[in-house]
């Protein structure tokens, strides 16, 4: 049971224009969401986070918005460049310090 | 930098031929995790030490099994490897400190099962 999902595999978007990317969970005990961005042969980097007494957490060009009444939370990245061309994996954490990971989704920025 | 860093990148092996991988971190932190991902998949987690405490998920097959000998160095054993078990193994650190939450990762091992 996917207590995490990113039900869009794939993005696509031009260059300067706004990329959302949503992810769902299910578990209310999730407490603390972040965001992780993926190249080709790398392991993942950590990007943007956010608690859950928060709605919103800003960081240049990258904005996590949480809505905990709908269970779902969005990474809005503007403008969008090309080098944002990855893969994104949203992952929530719980009680423990443990995360629970989305399947991630593929950002294609074209120029 | 800190790191953490992981060998080899690329491991071949085969069918039934044990296999470590090895995971090192000059981050200090006391957690350190090991996820296999396949493709197209979420990362899954394998299992954890907290310090020197192994926590195993309980949907790891008995197939792994880790090893820390020490803060800085974490080891994944696959005893005798199966097609099924050809995936990306990530290693990641953690501190348990309440205000740190994020982990970080190596850049994996990929592993090739012939």
């Amino acid at each position: 049971d996917q207590q995490v999902k990113q039900n869009s595999p794939s993005l696509s978007v031009q260059e300067g224009r706004i990329s959302i990317l949503n992810c769902d969970y299910t578990n209310s005990m999730f407490d603390y969401f972040l965001w992780y961005k993926k190249y080709p042969a790398e392991g993942p980097t950590f990007l943007i986070s956010i608690s859950s007494i928060k709605d919103k957490n800003e960081d240049g060009r990258f904005t996590v918005f949480l809505n905990k009444s709908a269970k779902h939370l969005s990474l809005h990245i503007v403008p969008s460049q090309p080098g944002d061309s990855a893969v994104y994996f949203c992952a929530a954490k719980g009680s423990n310090y443990k995360l629970t990971f989305g399947k991630g989704t593929l950002l294609t920025v074209n120029p | 930098d800190a790191m953490v860093i992981q060998n080899p990148r690329y491991q071949v092996t085969q069918f039934g031929k044990p296999v470590t991988l090895s995971c090192s971190q000059t981050l200090n932190h006391n957690v350190m995790y090991w996820y296999q991902q396949k493709s197209s998949q979420a990362p899954k987690l394998l299992f954890h030490y907290y310090d020197k405490d192994f926590n195993n998920e309980a949907d790891t097959p008995d197939n792994f099994q880790s090893r820390r000998p020490n803060t800085s160095f974490c080891f994944l054993d696959i005893r005798s490897p199966g097609l099924g078990d050809a995936a990306m193994y990530l290693c990641a650190t953690s501190s348990s400190l309440p205000a740190y939450n994020e982990q970080f990762f190596g850049p994996g091992t990929r592993l090739t099962v012939l």
